[in-house]
């Protein structure tokens, strides 16, 4: 079985602009996540959908919001680029959204904001 | 929320065994214990995960001790391969809770020949 993928990979914006991100879970994963990662730090959490529902949300400004389809694929979109938004943009899927459920991670969409 | 610390390296050489501590001293009752590797430019890839005491699985195994505030992550006989950062998150994802879920800063284990 193929592992949770994204599109693009790699991806330059500037200032001001928009950007939509894409991910595909792992299949008959229902939970998607995403994170951002910053060079020289840990992934800091954004979003949780579940069953296409937002289930939790991290500390981002609204500029950031997504969504989640029927087929379970997420996007994620960042309006208003900055230049601190420039980041790896990782997408992680689950089965569940129960305490402890394990998250598979996407190889991540490298962002440059000029 | 449960904020986490760990060394921020470490080194070791091939063939020994490394342990990893991460402190979590406000760990809630919901909250599991999962470590993560990463390699550069990859995302993270998930090596263990418990709730309490001991877990252990082909790869690593994982000590927590009764009040939860701690975990070691243990790697048997590390190879150049295992070099990489290491991550503990605590949190719990059916909790809904904004931001509940935090990757400490992570270890980055440099593995020598």
């Amino acid at each position: 079985d193929a592992g949770v993928t994204q599109s693009p990979t790699h991806l330059i914006k500037t200032r001001g602009q928009h950007v939509t991100l894409r991910c595909s879970p792992i299949s008959g994963h229902k939970s998607v996540s995403w994170y951002q990662q910053v060079l020289g730090q840990g992934p800091q959490f954004i979003f949780q959908y579940y069953e296409k529902e937002e289930r939790g949300r991290g500390n981002f400004p609204d500029r950031f919001s997504a969504r989640q389809f029927p087929n379970y694929s997420s996007e994620l979109n960042v309006n208003a680029l900055l230049l601190g938004d420039s980041a790896l943009y990782l997408c992680a899927s689950s089965y569940a959204r129960d305490r402890g459920a394990e998250q598979y991670f996407g190889p991540g969409t490298r962002l440059t904001v000029t | 929320l449960a904020k986490t610390t760990q060394p921020i390296s470490m080194d070791s050489y091939e063939g020994q065994e490394v342990n990893i501590t991460c402190s979590h001293n406000n760990i809630a009752t919901n909250d599991y214990i999962t470590w993560y590797q990463q390699f550069p430019s990859q995302g993270p890839r998930f090596i263990i995960q418990g709730y309490k005491t001991k877990v252990t699985n082909e790869v690593a195994s994982l000590f927590i001790p009764a009040d939860r505030k701690s975990s070691t992550l243990s790697l048997p006989r590390v190879s150049l391969s295992d070099t990489a950062v290491y991550y503990c998150l605590v949190g719990d994802l059916g909790s809904g809770n904004t931001g509940k879920l935090i990757f400490g800063q992570g270890t980055t284990l440099q593995v020598k020949p």
